[in-house]
């Protein structure tokens, strides 16, 4: 079964706040939200992660409710660049648990 | 640093040929691994390794070889290539707490 749920496809506006919404609602309480993107022909990208607390970096924010069962990432200016696939995957940080990626949503930024 | 390295970019082989895909990585991370992406599909995992001298498998191991002699190097090897290993391969690397992977640009193989 999978542990996350994403809308397939996406479109934001260039220069808006893009935000990706994410389902995990059978999340464990030791297991992590992480965001990666995969730009076209491209190797996935580490974006985010976070296991209650709300987290930015220079990249975006990442949202998680306080039931922690959904998320959202925030691209705060989103541009052309940012047109890609974005996973949600949730896992334990410890053990050899894998990313078990599923197929994300497919965000286009639209001039 | 050069991060995760692969090659080659491109290949095509024939049924029943035999070839080796290379990742290194410069960075002495741990963990290692490798996935398989087919259109319209996410990654999936075929080999791991948490350091040199360890290797398991991951989702789809069958077909797949690895070995680990190196921290730096963990080479994918295919036995007698199919046309169901058309694909195209990721090498990623990750600290030993694994918090965040770091992915290599990808093989494309053509197995016809």
């Amino acid at each position: 079964d999978a542990k996350t749920t994403q809308p397939p496809s996406m479109d934001c506006a260039e220069g808006r706040a893009a935000n990706l919404p994410c389902n995990h609602s059978t999340i464990s309480g030791n297991e992590y939200v992480y965001w990666y993107r995969q730009i076209h022909s491209q190797g996935p990208q580490y974006i985010i992660h976070g296991l209650k607390n709300n987290e930015t970096n220079e990249m975006a924010s990442l949202i998680i409710t306080e039931d922690r069962k959904s998320s959202t990432l925030i691209l705060p200016h989103a541009t052309l660049r940012d047109t890609a696939v974005y996973y949600c995957i949730v896992r334990a940080t410890f053990g050899n648990e894998k990313l078990t990626f599923g197929t994300g949503t497919r965000l286009t930024i639209i001039p | 640093n050069a991060g995760v390295t692969q090659t080659p970019k491109f290949q095509v082989l024939k049924t029943g040929q035999s070839m080796t895909l290379q990742c290194a990585q410069d960075m002495n991370h741990e963990y290692m691994s490798w996935y398989r992406q087919d259109p319209g599909m996410g990654l999936r995992l075929i080999h791991y390794s948490v350091g040199a001298g360890i290797t398991d498998q991951g989702e789809v191991p069958n077909g797949y070889n690895v070995s680990r002699s190196t921290t730096e190097d963990f080479p994918l090897r295919l036995l007698s290539a199919a046309p169901s290993q058309t694909s195209v391969y990721f090498c990623a690397s990750s600290p030993q707490d694994q918090e965040t992977q770091y992915f290599g640009p990808g093989t494309r193989l053509l197995v016809l």
